[in-house]
């Protein structure tokens, strides 16, 4: 069984103060590691696909990053709009398009 | 840019209603699924679709079905609610990576 496990639950910062998100996993053989963003009231919005070890990808101040255990989203410099609830998620080849959501890490940036 | 279209941002119901909910994507996905997220469990899949009339079961079912007559739309229904379907609910739609998800529709069970 799939298992996803982000960490911290909540994680408050000034802005400015970079910080990272984790995201650790257990799957069998994986599909796709998955990032997304949520507002209060919204639906989840896709942020980054990683597929192998060793893989970056970045968007303004976000930064995701893949080992074979867990992945980092990295936040440079944050500003108050990046305030939002961070989805993790994977999939693995056998269960076809389903995914495994953690259950995410809520961050706050006070100007 | 998909669109999923979830009918209702708010919904109150009365237990022991049959709730509907509805989901429409405008992109031709062949895949949609039924999420629940509350605080502590994260998103659960409920149902998911790979085909018209084709439907499997998530990881919580129980209290659930759904009907995908048409590839555009999937509906969640709720046979007989109860308090403890209170939830917000997602609909997603998939065909090449990644899912896109709709607003969500927050459901009220009293």
């Amino acid at each position: 069984e799939d298992q996803v496990t982000q960490s911290p639950e909540a994680l408050r910062l000034q802005e400015g103060e970079s910080s990272s998100l984790n995201c650790s996993y257990t799957v069998s053989g994986l599909r796709g590691l998955f990032w997304y963003r949520q507002d209060p009231g919204k639906g989840p919005e896709f942020l980054f696909t990683l597929y192998s070890a060793g893989e970056e990808k970045e968007k303004e101040r976000l930064k995701a990053t893949l080992t074979k255990k867990e992945s980092f989203l990295h936040i440079t410099a944050p500003k108050p709009e990046d305030s939002a609830t961070y989805l993790c998620a994977v999939g693995n080849p056998t269960s076809g398009s389903r995914l495994t959501f953690g259950e995410g890490t809520q961050l706050t940036v006070n100007p | 840019d998909v669109k999923v279209t979830q009918s209702s941002r708010y919904l109150v119901k009365r237990t022991g209603e049959k709730v509907f909910l509805e989901c429409v994507q405008d992109m031709d996905h062949e895949n949609m699924f039924w999420y629940r997220q509350d605080p502590g469990l994260g998103l659960r899949l409920i149902y998911f679709s790979y085909d018209v009339k084709m439907k499997e079961k998530g990881d919580i079912p129980e209290g659930y079905s759904v009907s995908r007559e048409k590839k555009e739309r999937f509906s969640l229904i709720l046979e007989s609610a109860s308090t403890n379907q209170t939830s917000m609910y997602l609909c997603a739609t998939h065909s090449n990576q990644p899912q896109h998800f709709g607003d969500g529709t927050r459901l009220s069970i009293l």
